[in-house]
């Protein structure tokens, strides 16, 4: 079974810099996606981004970007240039390919402090 | 183009009842899953339908089902609720053959005293 491991409860960041949240996780499966989702105090999931485990180059949206090291099962998204918008729990999450459930971490909570 | 839409918003019910939760997926999808959030933890997936079909099951008791309708609505059912069914109920769209773009609602927000 797939299990997704957030080893952060909580982080907080002075805005406009760097910050770094940490995932692991454990499969067996060589093909899979990995995501990291943010989810607001309005409760709405949204995807920051995600990554394709055959894909070698790590995902950039913006100013969010991940480091995936495959052979690690390690998962990590930075936040450059943070911003107040940017607080809120973030989670990631888990599908291995032509799978049909998503399996997700605990989450970190991130506050982005003016 | 609407997204993804679940209602009730909020619900509270008394253990032992029955609820039932309502979905509407994204326009151009044709797959419902739906996951629970319990507070502080990540979700958990439920179920998913396909055609009108639940097509994969989590870890979760019979007391949990579902049903999808010609439009590709969903509903999810919870019989005899239990203190701990308290969570949030999130459904979530996609595309048969996409399902690792998966679009998410606001939630359904249910109390159980």
């Amino acid at each position: 079974a797939q299990t997704v491991t957030q080893s952060q409860p909580e982080m907080s960041v002075q805005e406009a810099e760097t910050v770094t949240l940490s995932c692991t996780y454990d499969t067996s499966e060589n093909n899979y996606y990995l995501f990291w989702y943010k989810q607001p105090p309005s409760r709405q999931m949204i995807l920051v981004i995600r990554q394709e485990a055959y894909k070698q180059q790590n995902a950039t949206e913006n100013r969010f970007s991940v480091n995936f090291q495959k052979a690690a099962k390690s998962f990590s998204l930075k936040i450059s240039d943070s911003q107040l918008g940017d607080t809120a729990m973030y989670f990631c999450a888990f599908m291995k390919h032509g799978g049909n459930d998503m399996r997700f971490g605990a989450g970190t909570r991130l506050t982005v402090k003016p | 183009d609407a997204g993804v839409t679940q209602s009730p918003t909020h619900l509270i019910k008394t253990r032992g009842q029955q609820v039932t939760l309502r979905c509407s997926p994204k326009s151009g999808h044709d797959t419902v899953s739906w996951y629970q959030q319990a507070l502080g933890q990540g979700p958990q997936f439920i179920f998913q339908y396909y055609e009108e079909e639940e097509r994969q099951r989590g870890n979760f008791p019979d007391r949990f089902s579902g049903h999808q309708f010609p439009n590709y609505s969903s509903e999810l059912n919870v019989n005899a609720l239990l203190l701990g069914d308290s969570a949030l109920y999130l459904c979530a769209s996609s595309q048969r053959g996409a399902q690792e773009t998966q679009y998410f609602g606001p939630g359904t927000r249910l109390l159980v005293l």
